[in-house]
């Protein structure tokens, strides 16, 4: 079950600079999108989401873009923190339905 | 600020034995969910739970798992014979409100199957 895809498994980036995160799917029956943050020993952490009838939400230093017609959305975090290293998860859900399907995950390491 | 709590933290079964996964989601949310993520897997949906009763489940959640909501605090997950392969993080999570996606979680309940 490959409908939500994030391909790079980590990412490093040096404190203050943008972090940017990619997710792709392949369900067009997805209208819903959201990220989430896990801590190691904790579970998830809502983050942002954004609906299908935007392209843009943002929310403080976080940014989720959406480009359904490439089936791709990614979260922007400028000025990337060493607080923000943890593990991002990409995650969509389609209309009626409670059911998150989630990326595999990515981790960001941000160095101070 | 509010937490959804979980327990035990790690439960180590032999196959076959019983396991109750034990839940205490934040008070005034009224959904209520399971997850699970099998080691170096995606986290995967279970089962969604709302008036007493099962609103959504997936394929995963066969006629081994149950969930209930015994006294109106605690939220449970049963797996009545264990595999293996249920040897995951179960991850409880609730919300105050349907279909936003915006779910609260626990920190796991680590399930190890031998």
């Amino acid at each position: 079950d490959q409908q939500v895809k994030q391909n790079s498994p980590s990412l490093s980036v040096q404190e203050g600079r943008i972090s940017i995160l990619n997710c792709d799917y392949t369900n067009s029956m997805f209208d819903y999108f959201l990220w989430y943050k896990k801590y190691p020993a904790e579970g998830p952490t809502f983050l942002i989401s954004i609906s299908s009838i935007k392209d843009k939400n943002e929310d403080g230093r976080f940014t989720v873009f959406l480009n359904k017609s490439a089936k791709h959305l990614s979260l922007h975090i400028v000025p990337s923190q060493p607080g923000d290293s943890a593990v991002y998860f990409c995650a969509a859900s389609a209309g009626g339905s409670e059911k998150l399907v989630f990326g595999k995950g990515m981790k960001l390491t941000v160095n101070p | 600020e509010p937490e959804v709590t979980q327990t035990p933290s790690h439960q180590v079964t032999q196959m076959g034995q019983e396991v109750i996964l034990r839940c205490v989601p934040i008070s005034n949310h009224l959904y209520f969910y399971w997850y699970r993520q099998i080691l170096g897997q995606k986290v995967e949906f279970l089962v969604s739970f709302y008036n007493n009763e099962i609103s959504e489940k997936s394929e995963i959640f066969d006629d081994q798992f149950s969930v209930e909501r015994p006294d109106g605090s605690n939220f449970t997950l049963k797996i009545r014979s264990t595999k293996l392969e249920d040897s995951a993080m179960y991850f409880c999570a609730s919300s105050a409100r349907r279909l936003t996606g915006e779910l609260f979680f626990g920190e796991g309940s680590r399930l190890t199957v031998l």
